[in-house]
């Protein structure tokens, strides 16, 4: 147990439906972290959130929308999803990202399948 | 462009030590982290490593050569729970977080 929750940790779904992840983090950090990890591929990150603010976007295709209600919470909402979108999909959590030794704590992932 | 070169997968035997690389060309260095996955788990934090020099942290031990931009962690007394991917990730002076692909790690008895 790391201290970072996800639900759901497995998702199977169509290319027209709509759907959320959850992530929550009982480590009262600050900055907050949606990843893609793909099978043999480095982690990818997505988005980034910072006392609440969304501080990075790496060319994440709109259909992924992140929400970062208060410094524990962070979603992803997905719709109209490609095949190529299946993955496992983690949140992570850190202190202070502006700080080198900073560490990411990980939750376990939501294994997305997009049929 | 950055980039984490780590092998792909490896193969020991129970009892025994293995020595995962990496090597990394980043813009700028921050640290270097190591984290363990098992199958379907969350990466777990192992180890930091800012300056030269070795750190050892009971069976484990992280490596760091700055100026040859190469890492390496040291698994000693190796044991089937040890099976698992290895993530090598670099912190560049942005403090962005490059990551390395894994290394995945067979234990065989």
């Amino acid at each position: 147990e790391t201290g970072v929750t996800q639900t759901p940790r497995h998702l199977v779904m169509g290319m027209t439906n709509k759907k959320s992840l959850k992530c929550e983090q009982h480590l009262g950090h600050n900055a907050m972290y949606w990843y893609k990890q793909s099978a043999k591929k480095p982690l990818e990150l997505m988005f980034v959130y910072s006392l609440e603010e969304r501080v990075e976007n790496n060319s994440v295709p709109s259909r992924f929308s992140p929400e970062c209600p208060n410094s524990s919470h962070l979603f992803l909402h997905l719709h109209t999803l490609q095949p190529e979108d299946s993955a496992l999909y983690l949140c992570a959590s850190s202190q202070d990202p502006s700080t080198g030794s900073d560490t990411q704590y990980f939750g376990p992932g939501t294994r997305l399948t997009v049929l | 462009g950055q980039n984490i070169d780590q092998p792909t997968e490896m193969t020991a035997t129970e009892g025994a030590i293995v020595q995962i690389n990496c090597t990394y060309q980043t813009s700028g260095f921050n640290g270097l982290f190591w984290y363990q996955q098992h199958a379907g788990e969350a990466p777990t934090f192992l180890s930091y490593n800012v300056l030269d020099g070795l750190e050892e942290k009971g069976r484990f031990s992280s490596f760091l050569s700055r100026s040859k931009g190469y890492s390496y962690l040291l698994l000693k007394e190796l044991q089937m729970k040890d099976s698992a991917s290895y993530l090598c990730a670099v912190r560049d002076s942005n403090y962005q977080l490059i990551w390395g692909a894994g290394t995945k790690l067979i234990i065989k008895p």
